[in-house]
C-alpha cells in the first residue's frame, strides 16, 4: 500500500522561510507532488518531482530523495496569502493511476 | 476553458436515499479521480479511472460506485446514503499535475 506522513501544523512569520516535510511508503514509486488548498477552496498543483533533487518555481521549491523516501516543500519570503493547507501526494504520470495524498500540513503565516 | 466541473455543488440527502455526482473535464485527460475530504483530514481516494470504460478502487471505495462511459465524464454514485458519507467530494483529472473541481458538499441526515 501507500502512505504519506507530514506534520499537521506549521507556524511562521511573514518574510520567513518554512520547510514542510513528507515521508512516504509505497510500492512502485513514481513521483511526489505538492498541492495547496485554501479554506473552502479546491486543491491546486504546486510542483512535481519524479527525480531526486530540487525543483524551483518562484518562491516555492520542492525536493525529493528517493533513497530516503523523503521530500519537502520549501516556501521562501512567506506572505500572508501563503496561509493554507499543503498536501504531498504520491503517484505520477507513469504509475497505475492511483494517487494518494498525505493528511496535509496547515501553515499559518503571522505578521 | 471550464477545466473540471462538478455538479451539484451542494446537496442534502436523507439516510437511504441515492444520488449521483457528475464530474466533467474538457482537457482530454485519461486519468480521473474521486476524493472525499473530511474536516482536518486529507484527501482520501474513493475510486479512479485510467481511461474510458475503466474504473478501479481507491482507499475508501465502500458505499460508492463509479462509471466512466465517456472519456470526459466520471460519475460517482451513492446507492444508499449514510451519515458517514457526509463530506466534501472532489473530482480531479490529469496525470502528474491534477486539476480539481470546486467540490461538492454533501450532507446526509
Amino acid at each position: 500500500g501507500q502512505s504519506l506522513e507530514q506534520p499537521s501544523e506549521v507556524t511562521a512569520v511573514e518574510g520567513a522561510i518554512v520547510q514542510i516535510n513528507c515521508t512516504y511508503q509505497t510500492s512502485g514509486f513514481y513521483g511526489l507532488s505538492w498541492y495547496q488548498q485554501h479554506d473552502g477552496g479546491a486543491p491546486t498543483f504546486l510542483s512535481y518531482n519524479a527525480l531526486d533533487g530540487l525543483e524551483e518555481t518562484g518562491r516555492f521549491s520542492s525536493f525529493l530523495s528517493r533513497s530516503d523516501s523523503y521530500g519537502y516543500l520549501l516556501l521562501q519570503e512567506l506572505q500572508m496569502k501563503d496561509s493554507a493547507s499543503y498536501f504531498c501526494a504520491c503517484g505520477g504520470s507513469s504509475n497505475t493511476g492511483k494517487l494518494i495524498f498525505g493528511q496535509g500540513t496547515t501553515l499559518q503565516v503571522k505578521p | 476553458n471550464a477545466g473540471v466541473t462538478q455538479t451539484p455543488k451542494f446537496r442534502v440527502l436523507k439516510t437511504g436515499q441515492s444520488m449521483t455526482l457528475l464530474c466533467a473535464q474538457d482537457m482530454n485527460h485519461e486519468y480521473m479521480y474521486w476524493y472525499r475530504q473530511d474536516p482536518g483530514m486529507g484527501l482520501r481516494l474513493i475510486h479512479y479511472s485510467v481511461g474510458e470504460g475503466t474504473t478501479a478502487k481507491g482507499e475508501v471505495p465502500d458505499g460508492y460506485n463509479v462509471s466512466r462511459l465517456k472519456k470526459q465524464n466520471f460519475l460517482l454514485g451513492l446507492e444508499s446514503a449514510a451519515p458517514s458519507q457526509t463530506s466534501v467530494y472532489f473530482c480531479a483529472s490529469g496525470s502528474g499535475e491534477l486539476f480539481f473541481g470546486e467540490g461538492s458538499r454533501l450532507t446526509v441526515l
